[in-house]
């Protein structure tokens, strides 16, 4: 069973423009919500990561929206460069078990000059 | 720092043939991960283990053994492959089991 739902599974962007992704998650234990970032051929790395006690979360052009009550998380990419073409992953995990990261599916983004 | 490494970058089996992907870090963490990701599947949790000596199942463990001897070292076991364990193999290693750094990863094929 699915846990982390994300959405759009591909996103295709101008230059320039806002990237949005979304993921929604059941366990309400979840209390830590990363965001790894993967280009091709190599393993995903942290982008950002935020804790249910904020709303928001913003480093540079990534900004992390986060609502506790509809059990939603978010990332923004603001003036979005062919660079952030890669896909990007949305997670959460739970204190204990040495924070296993359950991982939505995964958001192909593509970034048009 | 060369990080997380991995070997082999490529491997393809025979139904049945078994083999073990190793994973290094340099980094002394105590916490490392093994996740297989399949094409729009995200990443499933393997093995984990929180340090030398300790190890424990993650979601899809069934089909695979793991050894912790050394805080460096974190080898995955496959014993009798199956065409089901066809996918890339990531390792991982966290200081505080937040922040999980990743390996370049594993492509195997089994036929």
């Amino acid at each position: 069973q699915q846990q982390v739902k994300q959405s759009p599974q591909s996103l295709i962007v101008q230059k320039g423009g806002i990237s949005i992704i979304n993921c929604a998650y059941e366990n309400t234990a979840f209390d830590y919500f990363p965001w790894y970032q993967q280009f091709p051929g190599k393993g995903p790395a942290l982008l950002i990561a935020i804790r249910p006690d904020v709303s928001e979360k913003k480093e540079g052009r990534f900004t992390i929206s986060f609502n506790k009550s509809a059990k939603q998380f978010s990332l923004h990419i603001m003036d979005s460069q062919p660079g952030d073409s890669a896909t990007y992953f949305c997670a959460a995990s739970v204190e204990g078990s040495a924070r296993q990261l359950t991982f939505g599916s995964g958001t192909q983004l593509t970034v048009l000059p | 720092n060369a990080g997380v490494t991995q070997t082999p970058k490529f491997r393809i089996l025979k139904i049945g043939q078994s083999m073990t992907l190793q994973c290094t870090q340099d980094m002394n963490h105590n916490y490392m991960y093994w996740y297989r990701q399949d094409p729009g599947m995200g990443l499933k949790l393997i093995y984990y283990s929180v340090g030398a000596g300790i190890t424990d199942k993650g979601e899809v463990p069934n089909g695979y053994n793991v050894s912790r001897s050394t805080t460096e070292d974190f080898p995955l076991r496959l014993e009798l492959a199956a065409p089901s364990q066809t996918s890339v193999y990531f390792c991982a290693s966290s200081p505080t089991a937040y922040e999980q750094y990743f390996g370049p990863g594993t492509r195997l094929t089994v036929t």
